[in-house]
């Protein structure tokens, strides 16, 4: 069974561009959530969709976004990039989200903000 | 903010079993704790979860208190490749569907 596959692994971006990060849940998983890691904060909840919808959201900025289309696949937009927004980005995907259904997660995409 | 508490870092040798404790002193009734590993910049990995019994599978055992203030994981056999930040979390059912990572415990296993 495949896991959480994430792309791109890597990217560069300038300052004020906006960016776009794709994740591929399990098969069968309907739940996909997004953090965010650098080394002074550490991890961060970004938000969570199922079936489509946002069902939470973490404190972050506007310009993050996110989206799930039906087939489970969910993208992350950040916009007008900052320097600080250089992390290593993770997807999780579980089958229902539930207290008592474990995430898998990604292996990120590294993004780097120049 | 992370409801549990954690060393931040331990050694182990290698073949040995290494006992990795967290306390979760306000964890309330049907709150789970899992436990993830980060292996350098890698995604976490999921090892375990558990309620209120002791669970094990194939990586690890979970073994949590009576009063479920704390708990401990344990890896039986430690391997150089079991180096990595281990993260306990507690799991709110408060319906916000996602983990609250603390800092860990940088585990080092010795050769």
């Amino acid at each position: 069974k495949a896991g959480v596959t994430q792309t791109p692994r890597y990217l560069i971006k300038t300052r004020g561009q906006q960016v776009t990060l794709s994740c591929s849940p399990i098969s069968g998983h309907r739940s996909v959530s997004w953090y965010q890691q650098t080394p002074g904060q550490g991890l961060q909840f970004l938000f969570e969709y199922f079936s489509e919808t946002q069902r939470n959201k973490g404190n972050f900025p506007g310009r993050f976004s996110g989206r799930q289309f039906s087939n489970s696949r969910s993208e992350m937009n950040v916009s007008t990039l900052e320097l600080g927004d250089s992390a290593l980005y993770l997807c999780a995907s579980s089958y229902a989200g539930t207290v008592n259904t474990e995430a898998f997660f990604g292996q990120g995409t590294r993004l780097t903000v120049v | 903010d992370a409801k549990t508490t954690q060393p931040p870092s331990m050694d182990c040798a290698e073949g040995r079993a290494a006992n990795l404790p967290c306390n979760h002193s306000t964890i309330s009734g049907n709150e789970y704790v899992y436990w993830y590993r980060q292996i350098h910049s890698q995604g976490p990995q999921y090892i375990i979860h558990g309620l209120k019994n002791n669970e094990t599978n194939e990586m690890a055992s979970l073994i949590i208190t009576e009063d479920r203030k704390s708990s401990t994981l344990i890896l039986p056999h430690a391997t150089l490749r079991d180096t990595a930040v281990y993260y306990c979390i507690v799991r709110t059912t408060s319906g916000t569907y996602k983990y609250i990572f603390g800092t860990g415990t940088r585990l080092k296993v010795l050769a």
